[in-house]
C-alpha cells in the first residue's frame, strides 16, 4: 500500500542553524500538509499547498518557515533559523483531492530536537 | 480559532472490554476523522466521516457523526493488546471542494488495554 516517507527520522541542530525536512507523499496525492507535535501534546496545522502554491496556513507557520516543492516527489519544509521551541515531531501529510471524501495519510514524522 | 474537546484523557482498561471516547466542538465540523498514534509514529487513519448522522464501522471500530455536526464518537469493542495507543478526533470545517484542507485535532485519548 502506497505511503507518505519522511527524512530524516530524528534530526538534531543547533539553535539558530537551518533545517530542511524532507518528505515524499504518496504519488498521485495533489494536496500536502505539514503539521507538528510537540511532545505530549495534541497535533496542530502548520501549512497546506496545491498547485505549488499555499493554499492555507497556521499562525506558527511565520515567516521562519518555507515550503517548497522542488521536484516531482518531493515536499520540503524549511525552518530558517530554529529556535527551542520548534523543538517537535514533524508531520507530513498528503491527499488525493476526492469530493466531499478527502483523506490526509500521514507520514512517519522527523524528530527536531533544537539545542 | 477553533478547538476540539475530546474525553476521557486516559484510559485504563481489561483486554475484552468495550471503550467509548467522544470529541465536542462550540463550532460546526463537516469531516470527523478518527486516528490512531504509536508511540514514535504518524496518525494512522482508523474511520472517515462525512455525513451528519453517519454511523460507520471498520471492523472492531465503531464511530458516528454527532446530528449536529458538533460532536462525533468511537467505540471499540471486545479491546485487546494491540488496541493501545493515543487516539485523535480531528476535523475540518470545510464543507464541498475536493480537500477539506487543515485539520483540527482534539488532545488525544491515551488507551492502556491491560492483558
Amino acid at each position: 500500500e502506497p505511503e507518505v516517507t519522511q527524512t530524516p527520522s530524528h534530526q538534531v541542530t543547533q539553535m539558530g542553524q537551518e533545517v530542511i525536512l524532507r518528505c515524499v507523499p504518496i504519488s498521485n496525492h495533489l494536496y500536502f500538509y505539514w503539521y507538528r507535535q510537540i511532545l505530549g501534546q495534541k497535533v496542530e496545522f502548520l501549512v497546506s499547498f496545491y498547485n505549488n502554491e499555499i493554499s492555507e496556513k497556521s499562525e506558527i507557520f511565520d515567516d521562519q518557515f518555507s515550503v517548497e516543492r522542488p521536484d516531482g516527489s518531493n515536499f520540503t519544509l524549511k525552518i530558517r533559523s530554529t529556535k527551542l521551541e520548534d523543538s517537535a515531531m514533524y508531520f507530513c501529510a498528503s491527499s488525493k483531492g476526492s469530493f466531499l471524501t478527502d483523506t490526509q495519510y500521514f507520514g512517519p514524522g522527523t524528530r527536531l530536537t533544537v539545542l | 480559532g477553533q478547538q476540539l474537546n475530546q474525553s476521557p484523557q486516559s484510559m485504563f482498561i481489561q483486554e475484552g472490554e468495550d471503550v467509548s471516547m467522544n470529541c465536542t466542538s462550540s463550532s460546526i465540523f463537516n469531516t470527523w476523522l478518527w486516528y490512531k498514534q504509536d508511540p514514535g509514529e504518524g496518525p494512522v487513519l482508523l474511520i472517515a466521516l462525512y455525513k451528519a448522522g453517519e454511523l460507520t464501522s471498520n471492523g472492531r471500530l465503531t464511530a458516528q457523526f454527532g446530528i449536529t455536526r458538533k460532536d462525533s464518537f468511537l467505540n471499540i469493542s471486545a479491546s485487546i493488546p494491540s488496541d493501545v495507543g493515543i487516539y485523535f478526533c480531528a476535523g475540518s470545517p470545510r464543507a464541498g471542494g475536493t480537500s477539506y484542507g487543515k485539520l483540527t485535532f482534539g488532545q488525544g485519548t491515551i488507551l492502556t488495554v491491560h492483558p
